[in-house]
């Protein structure tokens, strides 16, 4: 069964910081480009950070460039998110996504499946 | 940054009636746009990807169209266990951005 599991989410103050981990099983993890996704209380998912198959490229949603740093270690079939700097809007669940992806001529389509649980990380004072 | 729109924000109708969810895109974006169930509680759940491709285990009565900036998810017939938001996400440049969500309850 292909799964990923999050943990690391924490009650923590503003300015702190944490790391959040991804687990996986199921699939060959090397392979496959990775993801968080987050989720404030009572809205909509928000793509946090993607990183390419072998570590070597990454991007980030605008507001949490130069705070948060996603990274792999593909031989322990690890996902990581370090989070700095936070703030009370960084409150939510993180979702470990995989990305799945399809070639149609020379464009490439894109989904996350599977999601994890979630980890639920909390910024407040 | 893309901005996706959805439209209603919510709905409400009955067991067995077709439901139509728009989604549409600040830009062109091409056939790059999927869509996500999220029911209370759980992880948001892929339907769609490419516009129009059903992920697979998805029930047939839930289907996608569109391109472009316009794009809708038909729900052919709506059943109970169809309660939930659901999302649209374009994934034609980073940063990939959800749109608002639709929330679809029974009438």
């Amino acid at each position: 069964e292909v799964q990923v599991v999050e943990s690391g989410g924490d009650l923590v103050l503003p300015g702190g910081s944490l790391r959040l981990s991804c687990t996986i099983s199921g699939f060959t993890f090397n392979r496959f480009y990775m993801a968080w996704v987050r989720q404030a209380p009572g809205k909509g998912p928000e793509w946090v950070a993607t990183i390419r198959y072998d570590g070597s490229v990454t991007y980030y949603v605008g507001s949490v460039e130069g705070r948060f740093t996603i990274s792999r270690d593909n031989a322990q079939k690890s996902l990581y998110l370090q989070i700095n700097s936070l703030r009370v809007e960084d409150t939510g669940v993180y979702y470990c996504v995989r990305i799945l992806g399809q070639k149609y001529g020379s464009i490439w389509h894109n989904w996350f499946d599977p999601w994890g649980q979630g980890t639920l990380v909390t910024v407040s004072s | 940054a893309i901005q996706m729109t959805q439209s209603p924000s919510s709905l409400s109708a009955s067991v067995g009636d077709r439901v139509t969810i728009t989604c549409r895109a600040s830009q062109d974006i091409g056939n790059n746009l999927g869509w996500y169930q999220q029911k209370p509680g759980k992880a948001p759940k892929v339907l769609i990807y490419g516009a129009s491709n059903l992920q697979s285990g998805v029930p047939s009565r839930f289907s996608g169209s569109g391109s472009g900036t316009h794009f809708t998810l038909t729900i052919s017939s709506l059943r109970p266990e169809d309660i939930a938001i659901y999302y649209c996400l374009h994934d034609y440049n980073y940063p990939w951005t959800f749109g608002p969500g639709t929330k679809v309850e029974i009438k």
